[in-house]
Protein backbone atom coordinates (compact mmCIF):
# COMPACT_ATOMS: atom_id res chain seq x y z
CA UNK A 1 0.00 0.00 0.00
CA UNK A 2 0.60 3.62 -0.13
CA UNK A 3 1.56 6.25 2.96
CA UNK A 4 1.54 9.62 2.81
CA UNK A 5 2.20 12.22 5.22
CA UNK A 6 1.71 16.06 5.04
CA UNK A 7 1.83 18.77 8.20
CA UNK A 8 -2.17 19.42 8.46
CA UNK A 9 -2.17 23.40 8.81
CA UNK A 10 0.64 26.10 8.03
CA UNK A 11 0.35 29.36 8.83
CA UNK A 12 3.06 31.95 6.92
CA UNK A 13 2.89 35.84 6.76
CA UNK A 14 2.55 37.88 3.10
CA UNK A 15 5.56 38.50 1.12
CA UNK A 16 7.31 35.08 3.04
CA UNK A 17 9.20 31.96 2.00
CA UNK A 18 7.28 28.90 2.82
CA UNK A 19 8.31 25.11 2.60
CA UNK A 20 5.67 22.19 2.43
CA UNK A 21 6.67 18.70 3.12
CA UNK A 22 5.77 16.01 2.26
CA UNK A 23 6.99 12.26 2.99
CA UNK A 24 6.09 9.26 1.24
CA UNK A 25 5.97 5.26 1.35
CA UNK A 26 5.47 3.46 -1.95
CA UNK A 27 6.66 0.73 -4.31
CA UNK A 28 7.09 0.81 -7.90
CA UNK A 29 7.45 4.90 -7.74
CA UNK A 30 6.02 6.84 -10.86
CA UNK A 31 5.99 10.45 -10.49
CA UNK A 32 4.73 13.05 -7.86
CA UNK A 33 2.45 15.48 -8.26
CA UNK A 34 1.69 19.13 -6.31
CA UNK A 35 -2.07 20.50 -6.71
CA UNK A 36 -3.40 23.36 -4.88
CA UNK A 37 -6.98 23.39 -4.08
CA UNK A 38 -8.97 27.01 -2.63
CA UNK A 39 -11.98 26.69 -0.51
CA UNK A 40 -14.84 25.01 -2.25
CA UNK A 41 -13.19 24.48 -5.55
CA UNK A 42 -11.36 22.23 -7.87
CA UNK A 43 -7.68 21.23 -7.21
CA UNK A 44 -5.07 23.07 -9.92
CA UNK A 45 -2.03 21.13 -11.03
CA UNK A 46 1.23 23.49 -9.78
CA UNK A 47 4.26 20.82 -10.42
CA UNK A 48 5.70 17.23 -11.12
CA UNK A 49 8.25 15.84 -10.16
CA UNK A 50 9.60 12.40 -11.20
CA UNK A 51 13.95 12.66 -11.18
CA UNK A 52 15.14 13.84 -7.94
CA UNK A 53 15.93 17.62 -8.03
CA UNK A 54 14.29 21.06 -7.96
CA UNK A 55 11.83 22.04 -10.64
CA UNK A 56 10.91 25.86 -10.49
CA UNK A 57 8.07 27.29 -11.76
CA UNK A 58 8.15 30.94 -10.96
CA UNK A 59 7.09 31.59 -7.65
CA UNK A 60 6.83 27.78 -6.61
CA UNK A 61 9.10 25.56 -6.62
CA UNK A 62 9.47 21.43 -6.07
CA UNK A 63 11.99 19.17 -4.91
CA UNK A 64 12.29 15.48 -5.01
CA UNK A 65 14.45 12.92 -3.27
CA UNK A 66 13.42 9.16 -4.58
CA UNK A 67 16.07 7.95 -1.95
CA UNK A 68 14.76 9.28 1.01
CA UNK A 69 10.71 9.23 -0.02
CA UNK A 70 10.66 12.97 0.20
CA UNK A 71 9.64 16.12 -1.58
CA UNK A 72 8.36 19.92 -0.43
CA UNK A 73 6.86 22.38 -2.20
CA UNK A 74 8.51 25.87 -2.03
CA UNK A 75 5.85 28.93 -1.90
CA UNK A 76 8.36 32.31 -2.36
CA UNK A 77 6.54 36.06 -2.33
CA UNK A 78 3.40 34.64 -0.25
CA UNK A 79 0.83 36.56 -1.53
CA UNK A 80 -2.77 36.76 0.64
CA UNK A 81 -4.36 34.61 -2.66
CA UNK A 82 -1.96 31.83 -2.02
CA UNK A 83 -3.89 30.99 1.25
CA UNK A 84 -5.54 27.34 0.06
CA UNK A 85 -4.77 23.05 0.67
CA UNK A 86 -1.66 22.10 -1.24
CA UNK A 87 -2.11 18.50 -1.64
CA UNK A 88 0.87 16.43 -2.42
CA UNK A 89 -0.33 13.15 -4.75
CA UNK A 90 1.91 10.04 -5.71
CA UNK A 91 1.61 7.51 -8.77
CA UNK A 92 2.79 4.26 -8.51
CA UNK A 93 2.46 1.23 -10.81
CA UNK A 94 0.39 -0.82 -8.06
CA UNK A 95 -3.05 -0.89 -8.01
CA UNK A 96 -5.75 -3.62 -9.89
CA UNK A 97 -4.40 -2.73 -12.86
CA UNK A 98 -1.08 -1.07 -12.75
CA UNK A 99 -1.81 2.61 -12.29
CA UNK A 100 -2.19 4.04 -9.04
CA UNK A 101 -2.63 7.44 -8.08
CA UNK A 102 -3.22 8.49 -4.30
CA UNK A 103 -3.33 12.10 -2.73
CA UNK A 104 -1.73 12.97 0.64
CA UNK A 105 -4.16 14.55 3.37
CA UNK A 106 -3.24 18.60 1.97
CA UNK A 107 -1.78 21.40 4.08
CA UNK A 108 -3.78 23.86 4.93
CA UNK A 109 -1.64 27.30 4.00
CA UNK A 110 -2.96 30.25 5.53
CA UNK A 111 -0.85 33.41 4.66
CA UNK A 112 -1.79 36.19 7.36
CA UNK A 113 -1.15 40.31 6.08
CA UNK B 1 -11.86 26.90 -16.31
CA UNK B 2 -9.89 24.15 -16.72
CA UNK B 3 -11.97 22.39 -20.06
CA UNK B 4 -13.39 19.45 -17.55
CA UNK B 5 -17.20 20.52 -16.99
CA UNK B 6 -19.18 18.69 -14.16
CA UNK B 7 -22.72 18.10 -14.00
CA UNK B 8 -25.04 18.54 -11.86
CA UNK B 9 -22.59 21.22 -9.72
CA UNK B 10 -25.01 19.88 -6.78
CA UNK B 11 -27.20 16.87 -6.20
CA UNK B 12 -29.38 15.85 -3.20
CA UNK B 13 -30.87 12.13 -3.88
CA UNK B 14 -32.85 9.94 -1.46
CA UNK B 15 -31.28 6.18 -0.44
CA UNK B 16 -34.14 4.58 -2.77
CA UNK B 17 -32.97 6.89 -5.92
CA UNK B 18 -30.80 6.63 -9.33
CA UNK B 19 -29.33 9.54 -10.64
CA UNK B 20 -26.24 9.68 -12.97
CA UNK B 21 -23.24 12.48 -12.72
CA UNK B 22 -21.40 13.48 -15.96
CA UNK B 23 -18.30 14.87 -16.64
CA UNK B 24 -17.02 16.29 -19.96
CA UNK B 25 -13.71 17.31 -21.36
CA UNK B 26 -12.83 18.98 -24.83
CA UNK B 27 -8.93 18.76 -24.27
CA UNK B 28 -8.33 15.93 -26.50
CA UNK B 29 -7.25 14.14 -23.58
CA UNK B 30 -7.11 9.71 -23.24
CA UNK B 31 -7.76 9.68 -19.56
CA UNK B 32 -10.14 10.07 -17.08
CA UNK B 33 -10.62 9.76 -13.56
CA UNK B 34 -13.71 10.05 -11.19
CA UNK B 35 -12.52 11.05 -7.28
CA UNK B 36 -14.51 11.17 -4.17
CA UNK B 37 -13.35 13.78 -1.73
CA UNK B 38 -14.82 13.61 1.90
CA UNK B 39 -14.61 16.03 4.76
CA UNK B 40 -11.37 15.71 6.62
CA UNK B 41 -10.21 13.02 4.55
CA UNK B 42 -7.49 12.71 1.42
CA UNK B 43 -9.06 12.36 -2.14
CA UNK B 44 -9.88 9.44 -2.79
CA UNK B 45 -9.39 7.82 -6.36
CA UNK B 46 -12.18 5.59 -7.46
CA UNK B 47 -12.47 4.83 -11.25
CA UNK B 48 -9.84 5.39 -14.32
CA UNK B 49 -10.12 5.16 -18.17
CA UNK B 50 -7.97 5.20 -20.60
CA UNK B 51 -8.80 5.49 -24.20
CA UNK B 52 -12.50 4.06 -23.04
CA UNK B 53 -11.42 1.36 -20.94
CA UNK B 54 -11.37 1.06 -17.63
CA UNK B 55 -7.86 0.57 -16.30
CA UNK B 56 -8.31 0.73 -12.56
CA UNK B 57 -11.09 0.41 -9.97
CA UNK B 58 -10.29 1.04 -6.42
CA UNK B 59 -12.46 -1.47 -4.77
CA UNK B 60 -15.54 1.01 -5.08
CA UNK B 61 -18.79 -0.23 -4.00
CA UNK B 62 -21.15 -1.54 -6.95
CA UNK B 63 -23.79 0.99 -6.03
CA UNK B 64 -21.52 3.06 -7.84
CA UNK B 65 -21.16 2.09 -11.64
CA UNK B 66 -18.69 4.30 -14.47
CA UNK B 67 -19.25 4.11 -18.09
CA UNK B 68 -17.10 5.95 -20.58
CA UNK B 69 -19.28 6.03 -23.88
CA UNK B 70 -16.44 8.07 -25.57
CA UNK B 71 -13.03 10.17 -24.90
CA UNK B 72 -14.85 12.75 -24.14
CA UNK B 73 -17.31 12.13 -21.90
CA UNK B 74 -17.27 9.83 -18.32
CA UNK B 75 -20.47 9.27 -16.15
CA UNK B 76 -21.23 7.79 -12.69
CA UNK B 77 -24.29 6.18 -12.04
CA UNK B 78 -25.39 6.00 -8.92
CA UNK B 79 -27.83 3.61 -7.18
CA UNK B 80 -29.35 2.98 -3.24
CA UNK B 81 -26.62 5.28 -2.07
CA UNK B 82 -25.90 5.37 1.50
CA UNK B 83 -25.74 8.91 3.90
CA UNK B 84 -21.88 8.16 4.22
CA UNK B 85 -21.53 8.60 0.33
CA UNK B 86 -22.40 12.39 0.95
CA UNK B 87 -18.99 14.06 -0.78
CA UNK B 88 -17.79 15.85 -3.48
CA UNK B 89 -17.42 13.49 -6.93
CA UNK B 90 -14.56 15.08 -8.73
CA UNK B 91 -13.93 14.22 -12.33
CA UNK B 92 -10.42 14.90 -13.92
CA UNK B 93 -8.56 14.00 -17.16
CA UNK B 94 -5.23 13.65 -18.25
CA UNK B 95 -3.84 13.34 -21.73
CA UNK B 96 -2.48 9.94 -20.73
CA UNK B 97 -2.32 8.17 -17.33
CA UNK B 98 1.29 9.27 -17.10
CA UNK B 99 0.23 13.34 -17.25
CA UNK B 100 -1.09 15.63 -14.91
CA UNK B 101 -5.05 15.69 -14.42
CA UNK B 102 -6.92 18.76 -14.86
CA UNK B 103 -9.83 18.67 -12.57
CA UNK B 104 -13.73 19.74 -12.67
CA UNK B 105 -15.67 21.75 -10.41
CA UNK B 106 -16.97 18.73 -8.97
CA UNK B 107 -20.91 17.63 -8.55
CA UNK B 108 -21.42 18.00 -4.26
CA UNK B 109 -23.66 15.20 -3.57
CA UNK B 110 -26.26 14.74 -0.40
CA UNK B 111 -27.79 11.61 0.21
CA UNK B 112 -30.41 12.01 2.81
Amino acid sequence: GQNIDQPTEMTATEGAIVQINCTYQTSGFNGLFWYQQHAGEAPTFLSYNVLDGLEEKGRFSSFLSRSKGYSYLLLKELQMKDSASYLCAVRDRGGNYGQNFVFGPGTRLSVLP
Amino acid sequence: ETGVTQTPRHLVMGMTNKKSLKCEQHLGHNAMYWYKQSAKKPLELMFVYSLEERVENNSVPSRFSPECPNSSHLFLHLHTLQPEDSALYLCASSLTVNTEAFFGQGTRLTVV
